[in-house]
């Protein structure tokens, strides 16, 4: 299967802890973001990066949260200190070329906080 | 802030009517993505529309980018239970004071088709 894969696809954690997500885009994409998705809702973006690059962040994102794409490949979302609000999934998707291209989503890793 | 905004949030149809999904953004958009995602799965990208007044179909779906490229719908004709899921549309929106640009999604639209 050569599309985004992102692991573990479900997460549950007790409030306070820290949780760390990974998604593998798809090899040739240089560009990779980060959504958080909750029932009823579209894909809310988090971040995004450019190769290895982190160009945008959503305001909305506390300092709890922080993303790497240490070699332009793989991308890391860490969460530390997880609230209950945190709870929904949280969606990797990839693109190739230009910035408003089609983004190919992952299945997303489902996170769940008691 | 931009916003983009799609009605209805659901629809429930009989398999064979036809329906349409409409997205509408407070400001002018460069350009509309729509994506699929099916229950329990992730979105899927149905198709990008760039131009004013485009119009673009795939089988029974029908595309449109309003003049002023603020707002979109998504027709879909005789629908069939393969059809269930939710459809979003994507407007990309440069991102506050930058170069860069975020994709803005709306809250979707979940059809749900009776057989």
């Amino acid at each position: 299967d050569t599309g985004v894969s992102q692991n573990p696809r479900h997460k549950i954690t007790k409030r306070g802890q820290n949780v760390t997500f990974r998604c593998d885009p798809i090899s040739e994409h240089n560009r990779l973001y980060w959504y958080r998705q909750t029932l009823g809702q579209g894909p809310e973006f988090l971040t995004y990066f450019q190769n290895e690059a982190q160009l945008e962040k959503s305001r909305l994102l506390s300092d709890r949260f922080s993303a790497e794409r240490p070699k332009g490949s793989f991308s890391t979302l860490e969460i530390q200190r997880t609230e209950q609000g945190d709870s929904a999934m949280y969606l990797c998707a990839s693109s190739f070329g230009a910035s408003t291209y089609e983004q190919y989503f992952g299945p997303g890793t489902r996170l769940t906080v008691t | 802030g931009q916003q983009v905004m799609q009605i209805p949030q659901y629809q429930h149809v009989q398999e064979g009517e036809d329906f349409t999904t409409y997205c509408n953004s407070s400001t002018t958009l460069s350009n509309i993505q729509w994506y699929k995602q099916r229950p329990g799965g992730h979105p899927v990208f149905l198709i990008q529309l760039v131009k004013s007044g485009e119009v673009k179909k795939q089988k029974r779906l029908t595309f449109q980018f309003g003049e002023a490229k603020k707002n979109s719908s998504l027709h879909i004709t005789a629908t069939q239970t393969t059809d269930v899921g939710t459809y979003f549309c994507a407007g990309w929106v440069r991102y506050s004071g930058g170069s860069n640009y975020k994709l803005t999604f709306g809250k979707g639209t979940l059809l749900t088709v009776n057989p």
